[in-house]
């Protein structure tokens, strides 16, 4: 069985730094298409981040310059680093993989991650 | 930026009866689109890819078709379990796209 768990959100000052993980199991993380999608509150969806299993990234113009999405094969978990956040990255995040690119198959249960002074 | 467009906002089905949910992209994403389902306080799961494609242990009742630039989701009976939001998402361009999503609601 598949397994994406996210940790790493909290409550975090306008500016602050955060480090989101997504632990697999049952998946491997280097061998297939990883993401990062974000729903800020009693809102829609939102594609933040890919990081295809060759290693290529792409990321919504949003966060482009201040996130960062990133693996450790030994780990066999994904990453995404948030610099200079703004209470605009307010939101549930959600780690996805699949096997398909550009489609998530499989979803972790999300990490609230809240900016405000 | 590919825009995704669902209609409508939201639709009031009885149970048993019939929905058809609609997607309009801005630009043809060819069949590079799927339907995911989100239910309060869970995650999206994904129901159908590649435009009419059911993933794994969606049930059949669940149905998707169209290319270029509209489609539709349909699920043929409603069950209990199916009344959600419902969201399309395009994969054909990076930026890629979710549309607004569609509330499905008991009538």
């Amino acid at each position: 069985e598949v397994q994406l768990v996210e940790s790493g959100g909290g409550l975090i000052q306008p500016g602050g730094s955060l480090r989101l993980s997504c632990a697999a199991s049952g998946f491997t993380v280097s061998s297939n298409y990883m993401y990062w999608v974000r729903q800020a509150p009693g809102k829609g969806l939102e594609w933040v981040s890919v990081l295809y299993s060759g290693g290529t990234t792409y990321y919504a113009d949003s966060v482009k310059g201040r996130f960062t999405i990133s693996r450790d094969n030994s780990k066999n978990t994904l990453y995404l680093q948030m610099n200079s956040l703004r209470a605009a990255d307010t939101a549930v995040y959600y780690c996805g993989g699949s096997p398909y690119g550009g489609l998530s198959y499989y979803w972790g249960q999300g990490t609230l991650v809240t900016v405000s002074s | 930026e590919i825009v995704m467009t669902q209609s409508p906002a939201t639709l009031s089905v009885s149970p048993g009866e019939r929905a058809a949910l609609s997607c309009r992209g801005s630009q043809s994403v060819s069949t590079n689109l799927a339907w995911y389902q989100q239910t309060p306080g869970q995650a999206p799961r994904l129901l159908i890819y590649g435009a009419s494609t059911r993933a794994t242990g969606i049930p059949g009742r669940f149905s998707g078709s169209g290319s270029g630039t509209e489609f539709t989701l349909t699920i043929s009976s409603l069950q209990s379990e199916d009344f959600a939001v419902y969201y399309c998402q395009q994969y054909n361009n990076w930026p890629y796209t979710f549309g607004q999503g569609t509330k499905l609601e008991i009538k």
